[in-house]
């Protein structure tokens, strides 16, 4: 079974400058996350995706983040304008239900904003 | 607001001891509760899960501890290896949403 998959693996932009990562999820997961971890914490949930409809995105920064996943299968996560404080690693993780179940995680993109 | 609080933040422990990492959290309608698994480089990885109606769960080396009343979980960590060393993150969800803890760094020496 192919496991999430994520690119690119690392990305470094200037701040202001934007910047999108995307997101395969494990074949038939219908719930689709994508975490912010910033170094020396836990990842941080940014928005929850049930097939194509949002479940979650309180934790967003709606003024420069957006995410969409068409169709309900992939997906895209953006930021602009970035800021330093974007500096992290961008989790994406799949799950079959969305009911407090295993989640599957890719490795990540660790961006860098300069 | 951090409703997950996990210690210690790092832990070195011997090749053969037992490793011992804790997490409380706050939100009485939290209903499961994994602990995850992450080596440098990766995502994290589920290791063991434990729901509030059990006390205890094992699996292999791994053993998660619940006590409901003191709204505390921990996880232990058995004739720790040196491929055990990672960073392990206590997590707790609610209707699907979750909340992690900020993760314990363990070392383990040979």
């Amino acid at each position: 079974e192919a496991g999430v998959a994520q690119s690119p693996r690392y990305k470094i932009i200037e701040k202001r400058q934007s910047v999108a990562f995307w997101c395969n999820p494990i074949s038939g997961h219908a719930t689709l996350y994508w975490y912010q971890q910033i170094l020396g914490q836990g990842p941080k949930l940014l928005i929850q995706f049930q097939n194509n409809g949002v479940v979650d995105d309180s934790q967003l920064p709606k003024d420069r983040f957006s995410a969409e996943r068409l169709k309900g299968v992939d997906s895209t996560l953006k930021i602009q304008p970035a800021k330093l404080e974007d500096s992290a690693v961008y989790l994406c993780a799949s799950s079959n239900r969305g009911y407090n179940e295993k989640l599957f995680f890719g490795s990540g993109t660790q961006l860098s904003v300069l | 607001q951090q409703q997950v609080k996990q210690s210690p933040q790092s832990l070195i422990v011997q090749k053969g001891g037992i490793s011992i990492i804790n997490c409380a959290y706050e939100n009485t309608a939290f209903d499961y509760f994994p602990w995850y698994q992450q080596f440098p480089g990766k995502g994290p990885a589920l290791l063991i899960a434990i729901r509030p109606d059990v006390s205890e769960k094992k699996e292999g080396r791994f053993t998660i501890s619940f006590n409901k009343s003191a709204k505390q979980f921990s996880l232990h960590i058995m004739d720790s290896q040196p491929g055990d060393s990672a960073t392990y993150f206590c997590a707790a969800f609610s209707a699907g949403k979750s909340t992690f803890g900020d993760g314990t760094t363990l070392t383990v020496k040979p």
